[in-house]
């Protein structure tokens, strides 16, 4: 299995509703991601978790709450969404080492994103 | 963290080469270079990785000068579906907090016309 599968693929909600995007690869990979991408721009890089603990939140609001349950998955907890944060939310997986010099290749693999609507 | 600049935009007709290049003046000893491709709505999808000198595999090349600080992703032979963003991204992919966070820069949407 060489895919990220993220759901669902669209998502439209209240600006008080509480909901969650999922994330999930089966390829053993220890770092997961999640970025943020507006309209003709390119993706934010939001947060970053190695070994499933976050290692990086590049000051995301709070109310995006992300989660790593086990390796395989990845979960962003929406809560008060503002319509500014209507985007595509892109979930990224890749290898947690890298020996300097290996042969091999060595990136993310994104999955196919959740279109994501505040209204 | 290693900047990258490519043009914003580039056009070309179907058959022809497409060349573009990427400038990182700026990466680290352990940094890659990586290209992906990414159609509207899409996750971004990896195209070719390099460390050095020329990489190739079934959809294009990469090449790298000796000095790593740009390099030039080339696409044969284009087809319509080859319309895309193109992203040089550089860094290394892992999770680690002292790692290079992989920031993606403007990219290059690649218009390719009949």
């Amino acid at each position: 299995d060489t895919e990220v599968t993220q759901t669902p693929k669209h998502l439209v909600m209240g600006m008080t509703n509480k909901k969650s995007l999922k994330c999930e690869q089966h390829m053993g990979h220890r770092a997961m991601y999640w970025y943020k991408q507006k309209a003709k721009k390119p993706p934010e890089l939001m947060f970053v978790y190695s070994y499933e603990k976050l290692s990086i939140n590049e000051s995301v609001p709070s109310r995006f709450s992300p989660e790593c349950p086990n390796s395989s998955l990845l979960n962003l907890h929406l809560h008060a969404l503002q319509p500014e944060d209507s985007a595509l939310y892109l979930c990224a997986s890749s290898q947690a080492k890298i020996k300097l010099g290996a042969t091999g290749t060595y990136g993310y693999t994104f999955g196919s994103g959740t279109r994501l609507t505040v209204v | 963290l290693a900047k990258t600049t490519q043009p914003i935009s580039m056009d070309s007709y179907e058959g022809q080469e497409v060349n573009i290049t990427c400038s990182h003046n700026n990466i680290a000893t352990n940094d890659y270079i990586t290209w992906y491709q990414q159609f509207p709505s899409q996750g971004p999808r990896f195209i070719i990785q390099g460390y050095k000198t020329k990489v190739t595999n079934e959809v294009a090349s990469l090449f790298i000068p000796a000095d790593r600080k740009s390099s030039t992703l080339s696409l044969p032979r284009v087809s319509l579906s080859d319309t895309a963003v193109y992203y040089c991204l550089v860094g290394v992919f892992t999770g680690y907090s002292s790692a290079s966070k992989i920031i993606f820069g403007s990219g290059t949407r690649l218009s390719i016309r009949p």
